[in-house]
């Protein structure tokens, strides 16, 4: 059973440019949270989606960052205008549906560096 | 609002050494508790949980033992070894929340 995959694993944009961050869930998850890691800190969250619904956004940034979890195909996070500041490690996590959510696994992580 | 404090780093210990990584919690309700490692350049794996007060959670020689009196989550392993070498993060759920807040992180060293 494949655990949780990201790609790209790596990711370096120019000022300005878009980011596309996808994140495929394990096997039977149909919850998706992603979390950014900011160097030498904790994770902080993001965004919590279902499958074409979003649950929970109270951690994105108001303004150029938003996600999805369409109904077939990975989940994307979008970064538009990237600045020096978005520069972190992107962390996905999956969780079976409902009963057991606290449970998370997690992905190896998208690395975005903004030159 | 819930938080979760965790010791400052980094921890340096020799081979065999006992370890503890200290963790406090604030939340309303009754969290369930985790400790998540992640080793350089890598994602984050679960070590081990408890969902409820006294329980212990133990993996891979580590443990933790959720106190509800001290709201603490402290991981523990008797001998460590240079494998062990890596960021320890403490975290909780509270359900109502849909999401695990994670503490800033413990980066452990272990040498020969």
């Amino acid at each position: 059973n494949a655990g949780v995959m990201q790609n790209p694993r790596h990711l370096v944009r120019r000022r300005g440019q878009e980011a596309r961050l996808r994140c495929s869930p394990m096997k039977g998850h149909s919850h998706v949270y992603w979390y950014r890691q900011l160097p030498e800190e904790g994770l902080k969250f993001m965004v919590y989606l279902q499958k074409e619904n979003i649950i929970d956004e109270s951690g994105m940034p108001k303004e150029r960052f938003s996600a999805e979890f369409p109904k077939e195909g990975p989940s994307i996070l979008r970064i538009q205008q990237v600045v020096r500041g978005d520069s972190a490690a992107y962390f996905c996590a999956s969780s079976p549906p409902a009963g057991s959510t606290y449970e998370q696994y997690f992905g190896p992580g998208t690395r975005l560096t903004v030159t | 609002g819930n938080s979760v404090t965790q010791m400052e780093g980094p921890v340096t210990l020799s081979e065999e050494a006992f370890l503890t990584i200290n963790c406090t919690y604030t939340a309303t309700g009754y969290p369930s508790l985790f400790w998540y490692v992640q080793y350089p350049g890598e994602g984050l794996q679960l070590l081990l949980k408890a969902t409820k007060a006294d329980d212990k959670g133990s993996n891979k020689g580590f443990e933790a033992t959720y106190r509800k009196e001290t709201t603490s989550f402290h991981l523990e392993k008797g001998s460590v070894q240079v494998s062990d070498s890596a960021v320890y993060f403490c975290a909780l759920f509270s359900g109502g929340y849909n999401k695990l807040i994670f503490g800033a992180g413990t980066r452990l060293a272990v040498h020969p």
